[in-house]
C-alpha cells in the first residue's frame, strides 16, 4: 500500500542554519505531495505542495521538489529562523478518495 | 473569514461517559475528516465523509461514531466503547477532486478524568 518515510526527528539547529528534512514515498500512480506544519498546541498548516513530478513547491523561504526517479520529495530552508520550530508532516494523495496518507512528522527546535 | 472552527478546545470526560467534539466549515468543502494525534504517532484517520448524509470508516473508526447531516458540519462522538481517548482530534475538509489539500482546525484535547 502507499506510505511515506520521514526521517526521524528531533532537528536542532541553530538560527540561519540550513535545514533539511527528508521524505521518501511509496505510491501506485502519481501522487499529490504535501508539507504541512504544526506548531505547538496547534491545527496543521499546509506549508506547500506538488502534484507532478519535477514541480517545486514552495512557500515562506521552504521548497520542496518532487523528485518521482528517487520517490522522494525533501523539504529544504537556506536558513531557519527561531519561529520555524514546529512539528513538519510529509504527506500524499494518490487515489480518488482525497484521503492522505502521513509521515509521522518531523520536530525541528532552532535555537538562537 | 473562512475556516474551520472546532470546540471546545479542551474537554474532559468521565469513565463511562460518551462526549461529543463540534466541527464547523464555512468554505464550502465537500468532504471532511477527523484525526487523532497521539504523540510519535502522527495523524490517524477515524472517519471520514465525501458527501452530506454519506461517510466511511477511516483506520481507528473504533469507539467512535460521527454524523454528516449538514454540509457544514462534521461532529464526532467519543463512546464509552473507546478505551483510550486522551488525545489530541483534529478535523479537516477538503475541495473535490484528486490532490486537493486539507485544511485543518485548530483541534480539541480530550482528557480523562
Amino acid at each position: 500500500g502507499d506510505s511515506v518515510t520521514q526521517m526521524e526527528g528531533p532537528v536542532t539547529l541553530s538560527e540561519e542554519a540550513f535545514l533539511t528534512i527528508n521524505c521518501t514515498y511509496t505510491a501506485t500512480g502519481y501522487p499529490s505531495l504535501f508539507w504541512y506544519v504544526q506548531y505547538p498546541g496547534e491545527g496543521l498548516q499546509l506549508l506547500l505542495k506538488a502534484t507532478k513530478a519535477d514541480d517545486k513547491g514552495s512557500n515562506k523561504g521552504f521548497e520542496a521538489t518532487y523528485r518521482k526517479e528517487t520517490t522522494s520529495f525533501h523539504l529544504e530552508k537556506g536558513s531557519v529562523q527561531v519561529s520555524d520550530s514546529a512539528v513538519y508532516f510529509c504527506a500524499l494523495n494518490a487515489g480518488n478518495n482525497r484521503k492522505l496518507i502521513w509521515g509521522l512528522g518531523t520536530s525541528l527546535a532552532v535555537n538562537p | 473569514d473562512g475556516g474551520i472552527t472546532q470546540s471546545p478546545k479542551y474537554l474532559f470526560r468521565k469513565e463511562g461517559q460518551n462526549v461529543t467534539l463540534s466541527c464547523e466549515q464555512n468554505l464550502n468543502h465537500d468532504a471532511m475528516y477527523w484525526y487523532r494525534q497521539d504523540p510519535g504517532q502522527g495523524l490517524r484517520l477515524i472517519y471520514y465523509s465525501q458527501i452530506v448524509n454519506d461517510f466511511q470508516k477511516g483506520d481507528i473508526a473504533e469507539g467512535y461514531s460521527v454524523s454528516r447531516e449538514k454540509k457544514e458540519s462534521f461532529p464526532l462522538t467519543v463512546t464509552s466503547a473507546q478505551k483510550n481517548p486522551t488525545a489530541f482530534y483534529l478535523c479537516a475538509s477538503s475541495t473535490s477532486g484528486t490532490g486537493v489539500s486539507q485544511y485543518f482546525g485548530p483541534g480539541t484535547r480530550l482528557l480523562v478524568l
